[in-house]
C-alpha cells in the first residue's frame, strides 16, 4: 500500500502562531492529496483537497501546498479552535490511506 | 442537507460477525461519482479505509481484509451495510461511514457520520 508519513507527530503552539507540518508519500501522487482536521470524539472534517484547494467554508488561514511526494499544511495564525489533529490522505490509488496525523496542542 | 449516521452493536464477541449500517440522506448514491465508504479508527490511530461502494453498485475492499468484509446497498432504504466476519479484539475501533465524491480531479470524503464505537471482547 502507498504510505503517508506526517511530521511532526505532535507540536505545541500558541494562539497566533504560524505553524506548518508536512506529509510525505512513498511514491509520486501528483497532487492527489487531501487534508482533514479532527477534534476528539468527532469525525474528520475536510479542509483542503487537491493539495491546495480550500474546501468551502474553511477559513483562509489554512493553506496547503506541494505535489509529487512532499506536501505541507500551514495555519497562518492559530485560533483556539484549531487545536486538533490533522491528517493527510492520498487518493492516487486504492486503498486510500491516511497519514499518522499531526496533533497540534497548546 | 447531507447526513449520515452509523448504527450497530457496541459490543461483539471474538469470532462473531459484526454488522454495521449507515443510513444516509440528502443525496442520491445513484448519482455519478458518489461512493459510500466505511472507515475505522482505532484509539489514538489514524483512520483506515475499509471498503466502499459506488454509484454503479461496484464494491471495493481493503485487500488485507477482503476475505472478512462485505459491503451492500439497500437502495429502497438509503442504507449501506458492512459486515465483518470473525472479529478480533484488534477490530475494536470507531467505525465511520463517509460519502466520497469522485469527480476527477476532485476526490474527497466530504461528509462523515458521527461514528459508532465497537468493542470486541469476550
Amino acid at each position: 500500500d502507498l504510505q503517508m508519513t506526517q511530521s511532526p507527530s505532535s507540536l505545541s503552539a500558541s494562539v497566533g502562531d504560524r505553524v506548518t507540518f508536512t506529509c510525505q508519500a512513498t511514491q509520486d501522487i501528483r497532487n492527489y492529496l487531501n487534508w482533514y482536521q479532527q477534534k476528539p470524539g468527532r469525525a474528520p472534517k475536510l479542509l483542503i483537497y487537491e493539495a491546495s484547494t480550500l474546501q468551502r467554508g474553511v477559513p483562509s488561514r489554512f493553506s496547503g501546498s506541494g505535489s509529487g511526494t512532499d506536501f505541507s499544511l500551514t495555519i497562518s495564525s492559530l485560533h483556539p479552535e484549531d487545536f486538533a489533529t490533522y491528517y493527510c490522505q492520498h487518493y492516487y490509488i486504492l486503498p486510500l490511506t491516511f497519514g499518522g496525523g499531526t496533533k497540534v496542542d497548546i | 442537507q447531507v447526513t449520515l449516521k452509523e448504527s450497530g452493536p457496541a459490543l461483539v464477541k471474538p469470532k462473531e460477525t459484526l454488522t454495521l449500517t449507515c443510513t444516509f440522506s440528502g443525496f442520491s448514491l445513484s448519482a455519478s461519482g458518489m461512493w459510500l465508504n466505511w472507515i475505522r479508527q482505532s484509539p489514538g490511530k489514524a483512520p483506515e479505509w475499509l471498503a466502499g461502494i459506488d454509484w454503479e453498485d461496484d464494491k471495493y475492499y481493503r485487500a488485507s481484509l477482503r476475505s472478512r468484509l462485505t459491503i451492500s446497498w439497500d437502495t429502497s432504504r438509503n442504507q449501506v451495510s458492512l459486515t465483518m466476519a470473525d472479529v478480533d479484539p484488534v477490530d475494536t475501533a470507531t467505525y465511520f461511514c463517509a460519502r466520497r465524491v469522485l469527480l476527477s480531479p476532485v476526490d474527497v470524503f466530504d461528509f462523515w457520520g458521527p461514528g459508532t464505537t465497537v468493542v470486541v471482547s469476550s
